[in-house]
């Protein structure tokens, strides 16, 4: 069936630094990505829709310049938490498919501590 | 806006129990209904979904009704296995035919004991 490989799948990093998140599909072509974070006991919330060789659409409240999307190929959308802060300190989640007709394949996460 | 509100968990169930995990959603138009798995340690999978009203999704012993009426989607199994321990998510997508994305509820932790 349809993989998609999140990387990594943990991370620990400082206040003030940045992190990439990457998201790929591994045996299928993807023209839309999404990214989700959740927060504890809490559901997933959609950050950000993005397809590919275009800006990312990003959920009212979301910021853009804090939480930067990039979807330059069919199989890979990378997300970069800046200057990170422990209030961003979560759980991502990517989600990839083909077209608007066909299912949704999840990544397995990442989890997200910032000290 | 759209929204999904599930039973809250953690639910703990000894095997061969009856499960049934609530779900009713808030929506306008015709949303599709679906429930996911997640396994620990795995990313989420489609257990089933429902397309229209009355439809029933069904999917490893799984089953979940469309209700309209009731707008309401429970997740229901005879009798659950430990294999079936994991975080059950409830969600939508509407009815506009765009790439818009899912509504998830909050997720119910399950855990089966032998």
């Amino acid at each position: 069936g349809a993989v998609v490989s999140q990387h990594p799948s943990w991370v620990i990093c400082k206040s003030g630094t940045s992190v990439k998140i990457e998201c790929r599909s591994l045996d299928f072509q993807a023209t839309t990505m999404f990214w989700y974070r959740q927060f504890p006991k809490q559901s997933l919330m959609l950050m950000a829709t993005s397809n590919e060789g275009s800006k990312a659409t990003y959920e009212q409240g979301v910021e853009k310049d804090k939480f930067l999307i990039n979807h330059a190929s069919l199989t890979l959308s990378t997300l970069t938490v800046t200057s990170a802060h422990p209030e961003d300190s979560s759980f991502y989640i990517c989600s990839a498919r083909v077209g608007p007709n066909s299912p949704l394949h999840f990544g397995n996460g990442t989890r997200l501590t910032v000290t | 806006g759209d929204s999904v509100t599930q039973m809250e968990g953690p639910v703990t169930l000894s095997e061969e129990a009856f499960l049934t995990i609530n779900c009713t959603y808030t929506a306008t138009g015709y949303p599709s209904l679906f429930w996911y798995v997640q396994y620990p340690g795995e990313g989420l999978q489609l257990l089933l979904k429902a397309t229209k009203a009355d439809d029933k999704g069904s999917n490893k012993g799984f089953e979940a009704t469309y209700r309209k009426e009731t707008t309401s989607f429970h997740l229901e199994k005879g009798s659950v296995q430990v294999s079936d321990s994991a975080v059950y998510f409830c969600a939508l997508s509407d009815s506009s035919g765009s790439a818009r994305q899912l509504t998830f509820g909050s997720g119910t932790q399950l855990t089966v004991l032998p």
